[in-house]
Formats: structure tokens, C-alpha cells, sequence
């Protein structure tokens, strides 16, 4: 069974920083492209970023680009995002996906980690 | 950016009716290859997004025939053979051509 469990959402204050962590099981993690999608309380899906397989290869939204970072760990079969100078609108679920080599097409996905930027 | 546009924010259906979701994307999606970078997803409510179906017309794993993706180019269709109460949720296409990936706004399934 595939399993990604993500980790290290909470209250953050405006301006400040928080890491994400997402492990993964039950697949061949350097074959996947990994990314992460958010959605804002009541609102719809939004992409953020994408890391290629052997983490040569990073994307980012427009939104996020300067200020997020993600990065993988293909051994330890874990995924980060680097999130810093955090605005009110980062205020989301964040969901780590997986997506096959060469694919955007997202076959799994996790529960979900929270993160609120309020003062 | 790809501009994903779903006609409907929401849609009633009895049970055991049929139901369709249309989709359109600001640019084709066909690639030379012959496949449509065109994905849905159903998000249930209190959980996570999952595939349904990808390439257009491709059901994913585990996802029973009654769903079935349609369409090329800019305009996609996805549709319910016999709509249950399981399937209540938010339906979003998403273009997986180019990054940055776009999502539909989503379009909400009830049951009548």
C-alpha cells in the first residue's frame, strides 16, 4: 500500500519560516516526481511546487518562487518544502502528491498538513 | 499559465441517473504523442484529492467504469454512468502538460 504522511504543519507568525516533511512507502520513491498542491480553507486546488526523481529538477508557482524551496532525500525516501518569509495567503492545507517519472498526472497523495500564518 | 475552466460550480444529480462535468482548458492540451494531458480528480469530503482519470481518457487504478473522460484539445467531459452516494464531492480537472500545473475551480456533486 502507498503511503505519503506529511509532517511539520502549524501556527506560524507572518515573516516566519516552517519546513515540511513527507515520507513515503510502498513505492519506488526515486522514480516519482514529487510535488506539493495546497488548498486555502473552502477553496480549490493550487499547485506549488515539483521535484524531478533524482532532485535535479525543481519547480516552483509564481506565488511561492523566492521565498519556498523543496528538496528530497531518495534514500531515506523523504520529501521537504522550505517555506520562509510566510504570508497570510501560504495559510493552507498542504498536500505532498506523487506523480510517475515524466508525468504530471498525480497518482497519490497524502492526508494533508496544516499550516496557519496569523499573528 | 494554462487557464482550467469548469462551466459548473455545482450539480444535483438523483441517484442512478447519469451526470457530466465539462471542462475547458485555454490552450490544447494534445500533445504530439496523441495524448491529452488532461486528469480528473474527485476530492470527497474531509479527504484527500485522487485520480480518477489521467491522459483524458485513462481510468486510473482501483476506479470503476462508470467514470469515463472524453474530449481533446480544449474541451473534456467526464461522466458518471450512474451516479451513487459515494460519488458526492468536488470534481477538478487538472492540465498536466506544462508547469505550472492549473486546476479547474472544481465542480460540486450533490445527491437530489
Amino acid at each position: 500500500e502507498v503511503q505519503l504522511v506529511e509532517s511539520g504543519g502549524g501556527l506560524v507568525q507572518p515573516g516566519g519560516s516552517l519546513t515540511l516533511s513527507c515520507t513515503a512507502s510502498g513505492i519506488v520513491f526515486s522514480s516519482y516526481w514529487m510535488h506539493w498542491v495546497r488548498q486555502a480553507p473552502g477553496k480549490g486546488l493550487v499547485w506549488v511546487s515539483r521535484i524531478n526523481g533524482d532532485g535535479s529538477g525543481r519547480v516552483f508557482a509564481d506565488s511561492v518562487k523566492g521565498r519556498f524551496t523543496i528538496s528530497r532525500d531518495n534514500a531515506r525516501k523523504t520529501m521537504s518544502l522550505q517555506m520562509d518569509s510566510l504570508r497570510a495567503e501560504d495559510t493552507a492545507v498542504y498536500y505532498c502528491a506523487g506523480s510517475p517519472d515524466y508525468s504530471n498526472s498525480i497518482h497519490y497523495w497524502g492526508l494533508g498538513t496544516l499550516v496557519t500564518v496569523s499573528s | 499559465d494554462i487557464v482550467m475552466t469548469q462551466s459548473s460550480i455545482s450539480l444535483t444529480v438523483t441517484p442512478g441517473e447519469p451526470a457530466s462535468i465539462s471542462c475547458r482548458s485555454s490552450q490544447s492540451l494534445l500533445r504530439s504523442n496523441g495524448y491529452n494531458y488532461l486528469d480528473w480528480y474527485l476530492q470527497k469530503p474531509g479527504q484527500s484529492p485522487q485520480l480518477l482519470i489521467y491522459l483524458g481518457s485513462t481510468r486510473a487504478s482501483g476506479v470503476p467504469d462508470k467514470f469515463s473522460g472524453s474530449g481533446s484539445g480544449t474541451d473534456f467531459t467526464l461522466k458518471i454512468t450512474r451516479v451513487e452516494a459515494e460519488d458526492v464531492g468536488v470534481y477538478y480537472c487538472m492540465q498536466a502538460l506544462e508547469t505550472p500545473i492549473t486546476f479547474g475551480q472544481g465542480t460540486r456533486l450533490e445527491i437530489k
